[in-house]
């Protein structure tokens, strides 16, 4: 059973524009959660992170917004380059957890159109 | 810049072969990981380790081991390969808790088993 979801496999965005990208989560143990990017035959960076004690953090270009009521985050890149174009994975952790791994999501493929 | 590496990137190798892939960093982390990805799909924690002589199963079962005898290494053998095992292999490694000190990924080994 998937504890993080990200239901748009791809997402296409055009240049400039801004870009939302969407994650849902089931376990109410998790309380900090993480975004990564990953281009094609490269691990995935981190992008940016949030803790449930916040339900904003922003970077840059880069902001992420929790609701913790409805288990659901959201990043948002403002505005969209075409270096953002790459897969964006969710993940969650309980920092209370034994295993101190984090949960991931199954990606979203986002493309920047020039 | 790369402060965590994996070698080989690429692996075709034929059923019944026993296979290392191998992981060192250079950070200083005491903690690293090794997570599994299939194409479009999550990444599954399979092997993680607090520091030396340290090691345990993460949440995904794999024939798998590991082993930590020192802190920059961390490699992952199957013993006997099959087309099963045919997956991206991810190895990370972190400061401290993963709640305060993202993972760091390497590149990736991008295991076929004929």
């Amino acid at each position: 059973d998937q504890q993080v979801k990200q239901n748009s496999p791809s997402l296409s965005v055009q240049e400039g524009r801004i870009s939302i990208l969407n994650c849902d989560y089931t376990n109410s143990m998790f309380d900090y959660f993480l975004w990564y990017k990953k281009y094609p035959a490269e691990g995935p960076t981190f992008l940016i992170s949030i803790s449930s004690i916040k339900d904003k953090n922003e970077d840059g270009r880069f902001t992420v917004f929790l609701n913790k009521s409805a288990k659901h985050l959201s990043l948002h890149i403002v505005p969209s380059q075409p270096g953002d174009s790459a897969v964006y994975f969710c993940a969650a952790g309980d920092s209370g957890g034994g295993a101190d791994g984090l949960t991931f999501g199954k990606g979203t493929h986002l493309i920047i159109q020039p | 810049e790369a402060d965590i590496y994996q070698t080989p990137r690429y692996l075709v190798i034929g059923t019944g072969k026993k296979i290392t892939l191998e992981c060192s960093q250079t950070m200083g982390h005491d903690k690293m990981y090794w997570y599994q990805q299939d194409p479009g799909m999550e990444l599954h924690l399979i092997h993680y380790s607090y520091g030396v002589n340290s090691t345990e199963k993460g949440d995904l079962s794999s024939e798998s081991t590991v082993s930590r005898i020192r802190t920059e290494h961390f490699p992952l053998t199957l013993e006997s390969a099959r087309p099963s095992h045919t997956s991206q292999y991810l190895c990370a490694s972190s400061a401290r808790s993963s709640y305060n000190s993202p993972l760091h990924f390497g590149n990736g080994t991008r295991l076929t088993v004929t």
